[in-house]
């Protein structure tokens, strides 16, 4: 089972704002980041410490993290941004790294 | 840039050891921490383990009295042997590359490839 928990699914419609939400005792007093990954691709890290955006990643995509629950926000969602979508957190009492389940990002 | 390269069998029989090699192109594996990480057909993402540049190691709890990794600094390599590895094992295996500082992780920004590996009865 999975310590963070996604939703299986989230959709949209082009230009408007996509939330995708991770929750998870692990997320209390850790970071979290997001990765995006398109079929047949290898995932590509689009948030890091809960806010930050590594260069080259769009201005729409933005993260939050609140008590247990962390927040990946695309606005202005454009249909390249369809993907399955997972968060990341940091267990300090173990020290490994848990992903959540994923989330499939539709743009209908 | 910098760029993962993972090579290795792609088919292991059970109950063998599966063996991979990840190549660190364009950039020192210094100062970083390296990752693999796992993904079942159709499933989500389950980290391994990583190791740091000084050969420190940290392996997922459900896999370590499985997992070890390894380091090559004069090969630009970092490796992973998986033992008695089951049909439960097979999946698109990554390497990541990952930079901690002042006590935290800046996420696992360049990826390689992936490359997959079944596990035959």
């Amino acid at each position: 089972s999975n310590e963070l928990t996604q939703p299986p699914s989230v959709s949209v419609s082009p230009g408007q704002t996509a939330s995708i939400t991770c929750s998870g005792d692990k997320l209390g007093g850790n970071y979290a980041c997001w990765y995006q990954q398109r079929p047949g691709q290898s995932p590509v890290l689009v948030i890091y410490q809960d806010t930050k955006r590594p260069s080259g990643i769009p201005e729409r995509f933005s993260g939050s993290n609140s008590g247990n629950t962390a927040t990946l926000t695309i606005s202005g969602t454009q249909a390249m941004d369809e993907a399955e979508y997972y968060c990341q957190a940091w267990d300090s009492n173990t020290a490994y790294w848990v992903f959540g389940g994923g989330t499939k990002l539709t743009v209908l | 840039q910098v760029q993962l390269q993972a090579s290795g069998p792609g088919l292991v029989k059970a109950s063998e050891t599966l063996s991979l090699t990840c190549t660190v192109s364009g950039g020192s594996i210094s100062s970083y921490y390296w990752n693999w990480i796992r993904q079942p057909p159709g499933k989500g993402l389950e980290w391994i383990g990583f190791i740091y540049y000084s050969e420190s190691t940290n392996y997922n709890p459900s896999l370590k009295s499985r997992v070890t990794i390894s380091l090559d600094t004069s090969k630009n390599q970092f490796s992973l042997k998986l033992s008695s590895v089951t049909a439960a094992d097979t999946a698109v295996y990554y390497c990541a590359r990952e930079l901690w500082e002042h006590g935290a992780g800046y996420g696992m920004d360049v990826w390689g490839q992936g490359t997959t590996v079944t596990v035959s009865s």
